[in-house]
């Protein structure tokens, strides 16, 4: 069971432009949903993160946006640069659950920003 | 400041031969974890530590055997590789356990081929 879907599996954008890749989760007991960035031969890095009290968190260039209801949520690349370009993957967990240890990970969207 | 730190980063086994993946962390993070990246499948948990002696299987733990006998290491080991098993592995660690994962702090992973 695939409890969180990702998609677009890639993406193709031209720099200045806008990059969104979707979330949807079926858990309604998921209450912290991060986003990471991968590059070539490295381990992910945590670059974005909401909880579902807000409908949307912003960091720069990076936007999250949330909603409980259809359990999605999403992130928004504003100004898309060649430097962006990298594998990011949405995940959910349960953060105050207690003894809920497992991070679930989305399959990954390969962001190509051409310049 | 080390973070999460893996060896080796790469390896090449024949199929029945065993071996270990370090991981080594400097943070005095709690959680410790262990995931398999494979093209299209995203990251999945193999196993996961909330502390020193305490272990607990993740999505995919079969073939893989985990302990934890200090904060700062939890090494993975493959007892019998298969090719299914070909992959790049990622120790990732996190600061908090008693109330679920948080960031996820991530080694550069360890690239494994077997043949």
């Amino acid at each position: 069971q695939q409890q969180v879907k990702q998609s677009p599996q890639s993406l193709i954008v031209q720099k200045g432009g806008i990059s969104i890749i979707n979330c949807a989760y079926e858990n309604t007991a998921f209450d912290y949903f991060p986003w990471y960035q991968q590059f070539p031969g490295k381990g992910p890095a945590l670059l974005i993160a909401i909880r579902p009290d807000v409908s949307e968190k912003k960091e720069g260039r990076f936007t999250i946006s949330f909603n409980k209801s259809a359990k999605q949520f999403s992130l928004h690349i504003m100004d898309s640069q060649p430097g962006d370009s990298a594998t990011y993957f949405c995940a959910a967990s349960i953060l105050s659950g207690g003894s809920n240890y497992k991070l679930t990970f989305g399959k990954g969207t390969l962001l190509t920003v051409n310049p | 400041n080390a973070g999460v730190t893996q060896t080796p980063k790469f390896q090449v086994l024949k199929t029945g031969q065993s071996m270990t993946l370090q991981c080594a962390q400097d943070m005095n993070h709690e959680y410790m974890s262990w995931y398999r990246q494979d093209p299209g499948m995203g990251l999945r948990l193999i196993h996961y530590s909330v502390g020193a002696g305490i272990t607990d299987q993740g999505e995919v733990p079969n073939g893989y055997n985990v302990s934890r006998s200090t904060t700062e290491d939890f090494p993975l080991r493959l007892l019998s590789a298969a090719p299914s098993q070909t992959s790049v592995y990622f120790c990732a660690s996190s600061y908090g356990a008693v109330l679920g994962v948080g960031e996820l702090f991530f080694g550069e992973g360890s690239r494994l081929t077997v043949l």
